[in-house]
């Protein structure tokens, strides 16, 4: 089963870069990487999803090493708005791995 | 429209007590999710419904009765719940199983006394 870690918190300035990993060391070969952004008492917002190497879009990217073994969620210049718990989802329930959520990242942005 | 829909959006029950949760979905999605989240922990999966039949179970208890009655609804029928069993229940949906990017609900917080 794919253990998927994120570190617990992080803390951020407004317009700075913020970067969170996502660890999935045993990711199989169809599964793909998915980045949710969660308010509390909210469902989990979709950011981002890949396979491999580099996706772009309007709020953020995400990097994936070759071996897939671990993902980067990086935010562009955030904003006290932006405090929220980050989740990287592993997994594809059409094969591979069970889907699973990793442990969940609480990012702190202040002034 | 990326939205998906849930119902109530809070619920206090008895132990005794049979109640259903309802999510709703028009994007067309064949797959859809039943989540359950425990304050400060990540959705764990319960049950995955894909074209209409129930495709994993993840050894959720029978107190649980997952419904899909067409594409576009899923619920979850509630019935001698325990109060460990309180938690916010999320749905979600996909365009299929694989691999295709799933859009949450904003959840149901359900309360068992």
């Amino acid at each position: 089963l794919a253990k998927t870690t994120q570190p617990i918190s992080m803390d951020s300035y407004e317009g700075q870069e913020v970067n969170i990993t996502c660890s999935h060391n045993n990711i199989a070969t169809n599964d793909y990487i998915t980045w949710y952004q969660q308010f509390p008492s909210q469902g989990p917002r979709f950011i981002i999803q890949g396979y491999k190497t580099k996706v772009t879009n309007e709020v953020a990217s995400l990097f994936i090493p070759a071996d897939r073994k671990s993902s980067t969620l990086s935010l562009p210049r955030v904003s006290l708005s932006d405090t929220a718990v980050y989740y990287c989802l592993v997994g594809g329930t059409g094969g591979g791995n069970k889907l699973t959520f990793g442990t969940g990242t609480q990012l702190k942005v202040e002034l | 429209d990326t939205e998906v829909t849930q119902t109530p959006k809070h619920l206090v029950m008895g132990m005794t007590n049979k109640k259903s949760l309802k999510c709703e979905q028009h994007m067309g999605h064949r797959a859809m999710y039943w989540y359950k989240q425990k304050a400060k922990k990540p959705p764990e999966l319960m049950f995955v419904y894909s074209y209409e039949k129930l495709s994993i179970n993840e050894s959720v208890p029978s107190r649980f009765s997952p419904e899909c009655p067409n594409s576009s609804l899923l619920n979850l029928h509630l019935h001698a719940l325990q109060p460990e069993d309180s938690a916010l229940y999320l749905c979600a949906s996909s365009q299929n199983l694989n691999g295709g990017t799933q859009y949450f609900g904003p959840g149901t917080r359900l309360l068992v006394l």
